[in-house]
Order: C-alpha cells, then structure tokens, then sequence
C-alpha cells in the first residue's frame, strides 16, 4: 500500500520564478493538507483540501495557491518566489479532514 | 487559537537509556498526533492518541485529555531513534499544528 508520494524530491529555483509541487495521497485518504517547513522549525499549514475545494487555509500570502483532482491527488504553486520560500514542503493526507494525518517525504525547495 | 508546546527542546542520551518527551496542548485540542522527523525530514507517524494509552514496540504514548498534556514514552533508545520528535493537536476538523519539537541525540 503506497503512502503519500510526493515530487520532485528536490528543487532549485531562481527568485521570482513559479514552482508546482505534486501530491499523491494515501489510498483511500480524500484530504491533502500543505505544510512548510523551514529550517529549524515545526511544519506551518498553509492549506487543506477536501473534495476538490481549499476548506482551510493558513496565514500564507495569496502567492501560495493550489489545487485537487477527482483523484484526490494535489497540487502547490507559489508564484514570485522569495529566498524566505526555501523550505521543505510536505504533503499529508487522511481518511477525512478529522482523520490521522500520514506525512509524505517532502519536495526541498531552494530559491536562489 | 490551538496551542501546543513540547519539552524538552533538546534531549541527550546514552544508547539504551529511557526518556520522557512532553507536550502540553490547549483546551481547543481534542486530536493529537506523535511525529518523528528523521535526519531526512521524512515525517513518520507514531501516534494517533486522542485520549488513553497506545504502545508500539519499545515507544508508548499516553494522553490525559481533562489535564490536556501527552507524554511519548521511549525506552532502551537507539541511536536511530535520533531526529526530531514533534506533538500536534487538531481541533475538530481544523488544521493540525505543530509544536516546535524536541530534538534527540542518542550517542552510542
């Protein structure tokens, strides 16, 4: 049984530029959430889909957006990158939005 | 707003040494998860423990939701249990947040 994957594994970016992260979550989970990590910290939610809707969102500027499929699978886009955009990003998903969270590996983004 | 805090920050051990990592959450919390990141950043789930007491091998949990605190119980440590052990509660169906961690070295 596949946990959550997540790609790439890792990312490069110039300042200024776009990035898509990808998500595929559990079998049988429908909620991916979003969380960024920078060095040092605990994960900050950015935000949680459900049925293919944004239902929660954290305090993250409008340049993070996002996206859920029929599959249930998600994306992250951050557009206009900053150097504070480094980090690593994880993907997690559950049976619903109450249930256990599983956690994917992370996709590690570097904005030069 | 839901409120998580974790102790200690930072945890020194000998091989096959106990410990006891804390997490204190606020009255809005009525779901808690243990996590440990590894040196990778991989996030690993060890427990989901809303209330009660839940073991897995040599790490137990137990959560008293009326004194809101949990305690991650890690017996006869190995040196991979190092990484970073973080707590976080969930309000209903609101966002899971994160505790700022304790950080284990265990040194053989």
């Amino acid at each position: 049984d596949a946990g959550v994957t997540q790609s790439p594994t890792h990312l490069i970016k110039t300042r200024g530029q776009q990035v898509t992260l990808r998500c595929s979550p559990k079998s049988g989970h429908d909620t991916v959430s979003w969380y960024q990590q920078a060095l040092g910290q605990g994960p900050q939610f950015i935000f949680q889909y459900y049925e293919e809707e944004e239902r929660q969102r954290g305090n993250f500027p409008d340049r993070f957006s996002g996206h859920q499929f029929p599959n249930y699978s998600s994306e992250l886009n951050v557009n206009a990158l900053l150097l504070g955009d480094s980090a690593l990003y994880l993907c997690a998903s559950s049976l619903n939005p109450a249930g256990g969270y599983t956690f994917g590996s992370g996709t590690r983004l570097t904005v030069v | 707003g839901i409120q998580v805090e974790q102790s200690p920050p930072d945890l020194i051990l000998q091989e096959g040494a106990n410990s006891t990592l804390r997490c204190n959450f606020s009255d809005s919390v009525n779901n808690l998860q243990w996590f440990h990141q590894n040196p990778w950043g991989q996030l690993i789930n060890l427990f989901y423990i809303p209330s009660g007491t839940k073991q897995n091998g040599r790490l137990s949990a137990t959560t008293v939701a009326t004194e809101r605190y949990s305690l991650l119980y890690i017996s006869s440590s190995q040196t991979t249990d190092s990484g970073v052990y973080f707590c976080a509660g969930q309000g209903g169906s609101e966002k899971l947040v994160f505790g700022k961690g304790t950080k284990l070295t265990v040194n053989p």
